[in-house]
């Protein structure tokens, strides 16, 4: 089993919705929860860092940490056709963030 | 602001024949150095990671190997390919030290034939 699942879509939603991503882990002692987002092609950007449990807003997107559970989610409001990419969550025991292990992504695509 | 260069963004390579893949980064200093590949539909495999000129962590074992000349150059190589090496391979830097976020060049996609 691997220590981070994330179901890999694909995604199809239409424009205005909004978008859940989500991803489960085993690791208890992940501390660090990121969300990258990757273009077709290109290499993937940080949307947003967390540390432990709770939520963070910045603009369009949330992301949610349950350790208890062991789940955190990306929610994306008003999604836009520009939001179409591929989505992976990351996480880490501490802060290096390059030893962090990786989902292995959730596409989605926006239609106008 | 700081930037990373990885080269070249594509390869067509023929089985034994060698790799250099190369990244630098701009705009800072000491950072962590870091090579993954990413399998298509797949997430990222840490390959290497280095915090210092001639420092290399090798996480998994394999056909290739990593090199630091330079604060901010880090190259990938390979003597001899092999057709499991095709991939894309993504170089990234993260500040040094304990520092959590990590930036991702534009990636390689290699084909070995």
């Amino acid at each position: 089993q691997k220590e981070v699942e994330q179901d890999p879509g694909p995604l199809s939603v239409p424009e205005g919705a909004i978008v859940s991503l989500n991803c489960t882990y085993s690791n208890s002692a992940f501390q660090y929860f990121m969300w990258y987002r990757q273009y077709s092609r290109k290499g993937p950007e940080l949307l947003m860092y967390t540390y432990s449990s709770g939520n963070k807003e910045d603009g369009r997107f949330t992301a949610q940490v349950d350790k208890s559970s062991k789940y955190i989610s990306l929610f994306i409001r008003d999604s836009q056709p520009s939001d179409s990419a591929t989505y992976l969550c990351a996480m880490s025991v501490n802060t290096n963030a390059g030893k962090s292990t990786f989902g292995d992504g959730t596409t989605l695509t926006v239609k106008p | 602001s700081q930037t990373i260069h990885q080269w070249p963004a594509t390869l067509v390579q023929p089985v034994g024949s060698p790799l250099s893949l190369e990244c630098t980064v701009e705009g800072t200093s000491n950072p962590n150095l870091y090579w993954y590949r990413q399998a298509a539909g797949r997430g990222l495999q840490l390959l290497f990671y280095s915090v210092g000129i001639g420092q290399i962590s090798s996480e998994v074992p394999q056909n290739l190997s990593a090199s630091r000349p330079q604060d901010r150059q880090f190259i990938l190589s390979s003597k001899k390919l092999l057709l499991s090496d095709s991939g894309f391979y993504l170089c990234a830097w993260s500040p040094g030290g304990m520092a959590g976020e990590l930036f991702f060049g534009e990636g390689s996609r290699l084909t070995v034939l």
